[in-house]
């Protein structure tokens, strides 16, 4: 089943902050994060394995409440080369990698 | 290191005709593959995944018969678009994992935009 993602695009300046939420209706295995720019293929983020687990990279990072069915993006301090659309994929247990609806991100000057 | 490999990048091809898209894994080896259709600004769509050595798991809605999957080695899958229409103009995405890493990314390759004429 899909999972959801919110909010489904959201402009900011260079510097601003963004949250991006995914959350499923079905008990959750892993939860990935993609981005991907206009005509190039989805480029991998991060994993997130474990209920309670956080991890980044740069100014990137993500949160995974397993209780909740639910994950969120972080990006702070956001950069031009942020933009794109970003996707998450949720797992339940041995089940092929489904993907949200993506949430648009542009940053301007 | 996992690079996949997608060939071609574009192809345009007439009603009615077949088009082969090859999707590689080029330093891992990937029982599993899967093939992902995205339409313009919308979500990737699964439509079936790939197993080596073994019949191909389509999702729903998608016809087994029009999307021909054949994943004859550990680092090969093609994905066969038989009698192409227009409406199946797309952007089609492989993406594979890591045989026996069950928790590791899915690594995709640049996708091939069918369009069909």
């Amino acid at each position: 089943q899909q999972p959801v993602q919110s909010p489904q695009a959201v402009i900011l300046r260079e510097g601003e902050d963004a949250v991006i939420n995914c959350s499923s209706s079905k008990a959750l295995y892993s939860v990935h994060w993609y981005r991907q720019k206009h005509g190039e293929a989805p480029v991998f983020l991060m994993i997130l394995l474990k209920g309670g687990e956080q991890k980044g990279h740069d100014k990137i990072s993500a949160s995974f409440n397993e209780k909740k069915q639910q994950s969120s993006l972080y990006l702070t301090a956001s950069q031009l080369s942020y933009s794109g659309t970003y996707f998450c994929g949720t797992q339940g247990g041995n089940t092929p990698l489904v993907f949200g609806k993506g949430t648009r991100l542009s940053v301007i000057a | 290191g996992a690079v996949v490999s997608q060939h071609p990048s574009w192809v345009i091809c007439k009603s009615g005709t077949s088009v082969k898209i090859e999707c590689r894994s080029l330093d891992f080896q990937a029982t599993t593959m899967f093939w992902y259709r995205q339409f313009p600004k919308q979500s990737l769509m699964l439509m079936a995944t790939s197993n080596e050595g073994s019949k191909a798991t389509y999702e729903q809605g998608v016809e087994k018969d029009k999307f021909l999957i054949n994943h004859a080695s550990l680092t090969l899958s093609t994905l066969t678009v038989t009698s192409a229409h227009p409406e199946d103009s797309s952007f089609y995405i492989c993406s594979a994992r890591r045989t026996g890493w069950d928790n590791s990314p899915l690594h995709f390759g640049n996708g091939t935009r069918l369009t069909v004429t």
